[in-house]
């Protein structure tokens, strides 16, 4: 089977640091995702990992290890504006690119 | 350009009646998928099509749903007779040769009465 497991909500101060947490089990892989999505609005690109290690873009980090079948992201300098749900994906081995997707996490930032 | 796009955004529709809606990828994009997505929940695979070639549909889908992109250019996506538990965010995201990641358009949402 196929799962992506990530925590359904967390909450944090403006101007923290976060870690947002993903494990998955999937039959196949091709490098792992992150999206912000905001209420009402579609998922915006965030990061994309393959190899092991940290890839950093600003205030967001995604850190991935294949043998662990882990992932998370960071938030760094949290803003009121980051409030919104994160979505892990894993990207399917094969031809059919498809994105496997978790749940979300929704993050609430507090003044 | 100006990215993904879909029309309509919002479709209020009655139980029973067909509906299509349609999306423009990014237009150097040869793949194109359809997710659709309810509250609480991450996008949910539907289709996906490699130029004008529908290269997989999801077994959830029923055969109401259809989806085409005759020119491989837009895609269209119809739901036949429609039922309350249509009711959802249908997003459209297109990815380009050699590159991993899906860009999404901004979602058509559909309530079904």
């Amino acid at each position: 089977g196929q799962n992506i497991d990530q925590p359904t909500e967390m909450t944090a101060t403006e101007g923290a640091i976060v870690q947002i947490n993903c494990t998955y089990q999937t039959s196949g892989f091709n490098g792992l995702f992150w999206y912000q999505q905001h209420a009402g609005e579609a998922p915006t690109f965030l990061s994309y990992n393959v190899l092991d290690g940290l890839e950093e873009k600003g205030r967001f980090s995604s850190f991935l290890s294949r043998s662990k079948g882990y992932s998370y992201l960071l938030l760094k300098e949290l803003q009121m504006k980051d409030s919104a749900s994160y979505l892990c994906a894993v990207l399917n081995a094969g031809n059919n690119r498809k994105l496997i997707w978790g749940l979300g996490t929704s993050l609430a930032v507090n003044p | 350009d100006t990215g993904v796009s879909q029309d309509p955004r919002h479709k209020i529709t009655k139980r029973g009646q067909n509906v299509t809606f349609r999306c423009d990828p990014i237009s150097e994009h040869n793949r194109l998928y359809w997710y659709r997505q309810t509250l609480g929940q991450g996008p949910e695979f539907l289709t996906y099509f490699q130029n004008e070639a529908q290269l997989e549909k999801s077994r959830l889908l029923s055969d109401r749903f259809s989806a085409e992109r005759p020119k491989g250019s837009f895609s269209t996506l119809e739901i036949q007779r429609t039922e309350q538990g249509d009711s959802a965010m249908y997003l459209c995201a297109s990815s380009g040769q050699g590159i991993h990641e899906q860009y999404f358009g901004p979602g058509t949402r559909l309530t079904v009465t």
